[in-house]
């Protein structure tokens, strides 16, 4: 099992709808996460940080299950600008260098 | 300004040339990272600094070297570039700790 795995996706959602993203990972040492928007070609940037059991950040809500070892992304009322890949990361210990390969995310009209 | 500078932004070369990547940073960060990113494969570690006399291997870190010269700078250089080489690579550095990484604008680089 990989260390951090994500639904490649593509989740093709209309404008308005809701959405979650789920990311699995096998260390159970794991301390922190983290999930990255990546548009296009361009650079991950950090949308949010998850230490404990969740974070919310307006339409974004990210969970934490240690139990079951994942963590999710829920973006509610979806709009256009949405439409990215969203990448999970996971820490442990002193630092963060796992990646999950992403899942992409279309929102359509 | 951007906290996390990548140079050269586009580079196209030859087979068996060697290349340099530069990566500066204004964060104040101990750490930094180089990444490669190819459809499908996602991002892959090659190396990773925690300080100025501190370098690692990461992931995939055959025909690659890095150089930390200072706190905010750290190279990473092909010394003999061949086409799978081809790819995005991004620098990134972070804050001591669990903290999240900030990535550079990336690096597109095509060895023909």
């Amino acid at each position: 099992r990989k260390e951090v795995e994500q639904d490649p996706g593509p989740f093709n959602v209309p404008e308005g709808a809701t959405v979650a993203f789920n990311c699995t990972y096998s260390n159970s040492a794991s301390q922190s996460f983290f999930w990255y928007r990546q548009d296009c070609r361009k650079e991950p940037k950090l949308l949010m940080s998850v230490y404990s059991s969740g974070n919310e950040d307006g339409r974004f809500t990210a969970q934490l299950n240690r139990a079951s070892q994942y963590i999710s992304l829920l973006i509610r009322d979806s709009k256009l600008s949405d439409s990215a890949t969203y990448l999970c990361s996971r820490g442990a210990g002193s630092y963060q260098l796992t990646f999950g390969k992403g899942t992409k995310l279309s929102v359509i009209p | 300004d951007a906290d996390v500078t990548q140079t050269p932004r586009n580079r196209i070369t030859k087979t068996g040339k060697r290349i340099m990547l530069e990566c500066s940073q204004t964060k104040g960060h101990d750490r930094m990272y180089w990444y490669r990113q190819d459809p499908g494969l996602g991002l892959r570690l090659i190396y990773y600094s925690f300080d100025v006399k501190d370098i690692n291997k990461g992931e995939i870190s055959d025909g690659y070297s890095v150089s930390r010269q200072a706190q905010a700078k750290f190279s990473l250089s092909l010394e003999s570039a061949i086409p799978n080489q081809t790819a995005l690579y991004f620098c990134a550095t972070s804050g001591a700790g669990n903290q999240p990484q900030h990535f550079g604008d990336g690096t597109r680089l095509s060895i023909l």
